[in-house]
């Protein structure tokens, strides 16, 4: 089945950093997703990216679809304390929402 | 305005039991889809359910099996549960297949 690798697996960076994280799939994807999990909930979208090459801010946030549909990454500048949590990429087949391949997610820690 | 709400929050069953755990969508959504979630892992697609039919299946054994009911909300059932089935369950809904999910805080199985 489809993997996707997704890196670092854990991040600890002062408040005010920027950070990078990315997924690479062995697949093509036809939806990039970027998801935030806090302690007790649902992944909650962050950004969609729909075709290849596209770039999508949200905020301070900045994600990527990679040019060969294989990979994607996401950016947080000027990092803030309730930046913390569980960041996960997800990617679609065929423009199917609900059946979305997740990463294992980045961990991120941010000091003050 | 409801987003998707899922109970129970938290189960304990003992192995071999089987368990029943239920999804209601966000309003005006149509679309459910389950996913597991082991700890330290991102979800992992169940199934999806749209028009009270089994649409789309991950690759979950036939222990897994859902329905859904006229008003859209949806339930998951595993019977002779294993120890590995401990995780927390997910719920998504949408509109369609084609729009983005929305996803509940999730109910947390665990088996003893």
């Amino acid at each position: 089945g489809q993997q996707l690798n997704q890196s670092p697996q854990s991040m600890f960076i002062q408040e005010g950093e920027d950070v990078s994280m990315n997924c690479t799939s062995s697949s093509i994807f036809n939806t990039w997703l970027w998801y935030k999990q806090d302690p007790g909930e649902g992944p909650v979208l962050l950004i969609a990216l729909y075709k290849a090459g596209e770039l999508t801010s949200n905020g301070r946030l900045t994600a990527q679809f990679g040019i060969t549909r294989k990979d994607s990454f996401l950016n947080i500048s000027a990092s803030i304390p309730s930046d913390v949590g569980i960041y996960f990429c997800a990617g679609e087949e065929n423009t199917n929402a609900g059946k979305s391949t997740f990463g294992d997610g980045t961990t991120l820690t941010v000091k003050p | 305005d409801a987003g998707v709400t899922q109970s129970p929050t938290h189960l304990i069953k003992t192995r071999g039991q089987q368990v029943t755990l239920r999804c209601s969508p966000k309003s005006g959504h149509d679309t459910v889809s389950w996913y597991q979630q082991a700890l330290g892992q991102g979800p992992q697609f169940i199934f999806q359910y749209y028009e009270e039919e089994e649409r789309q299946r991950g690759n979950f054994p036939d222990r897994f099996s859902g329905h859904q009911f006229p008003n859209y909300s949806s339930e998951l059932n595993v019977n002779a549960l294993l120890l590995g089935d401990s995780a927390l369950y997910l719920c998504a809904s949408s509109v369609g297949t084609l729009e983005t999910q929305y996803f509940g805080p999730g109910t947390r199985l665990l088996v003893l």
